[in-house]
């Protein structure tokens, strides 16, 4: 089955840096790649995802990368704020006909430090 | 607006007892997934279900969990007998078709002492 290695489990940056988690998957058939934030109490909350075909996304200070061939994806935040402090997923997914297979990651815990 | 609503937040039961959790999809979504969240071993999926039926559950301990959809505005995961192994969080997300972004509920944190 799917494994997808996480790291760091913690990071810690000060407000404004930038922050980059990393994540290698096994599965060469998986083709989406989300990425999820979650809050204290709260449930996973998607932030950005990417898909086989594509190397690279950006939305405002987030983006994601993927190299297929090395099987591994990053997620980058630049200008970092305290509300980016939490616990941050990566997944990858192998979905077909109907059938989907979706393997986390352990999570990082991001502390940004004002 | 719209989202997953799991019920209960919390349970707190004795070993032994059944356990029923129950979700509540966002309507027109056609796949449901039950997560188990942990400490040690991060989310886990248990179940997932496409339009109702269930294509997955490899990850479900078969002796003592079961999930059900008895229909699209309704998600169930049963433990009996529940043991204090089972303490977690459990998380229900829904999603429309595969490969998309799946919406995740609170979770229900459950206690069995």
């Amino acid at each position: 089955g799917e494994n997808v290695e996480q790291h760091p489990s913690t990071l810690s940056v000060q407000e404004g840096d930038s922050a980059v988690i990393k994540c290698t998957y096994s599965d060469s058939a998986s083709n989406y790649f989300p990425w999820y934030k979650q809050e204290l109490g709260k449930g996973p909350q998607l932030i950005i995802d990417i898909r086989s075909n594509v190397g690279e996304k950006k939305d405002q200070r987030i983006a994601v990368t993927l190299n297929k061939t090395a099987k591994h994806f990053s997620l980058h935040i630049t200008e970092t704020q305290p509300e980016d402090s939490a616990v941050y997923f990566c997944a990858a997914s192998k979905g077909s006909g109907g059938y989907q297979k979706v393997t986390f990651g352990i999570g990082t815990k991001l502390q940004v430090i004002p | 607006d719209a989202r997953v609503t799991q019920t209960p937040r919390h349970k707190v039961t004795e070993m032994g007892q059944e356990v029923t959790m129950r979700c509540q999809p966002i309507l027109g979504h056609n796949t449901v997934f039950w997560y188990r969240q942990t400490m040690m071993q991060g989310l886990e999926l248990l179940a997932y279900f496409r339009n109702r039926a269930p294509l997955d559950d490899s990850g479900m301990p078969k002796d003592r969990f079961s999930a059900e959809m008895p229909d699209a505005t309704l998600a169930t995961l049963k433990i009996q007998p529940s043991e204090p192994r089972d303490s977690a969080v459990y998380f229900c997300a829904s999603g429309f078709e595969v490969n998309t972004e799946a919406f995740f509920g609170q979770g229900t944190r459950l206690t069995v002492v």
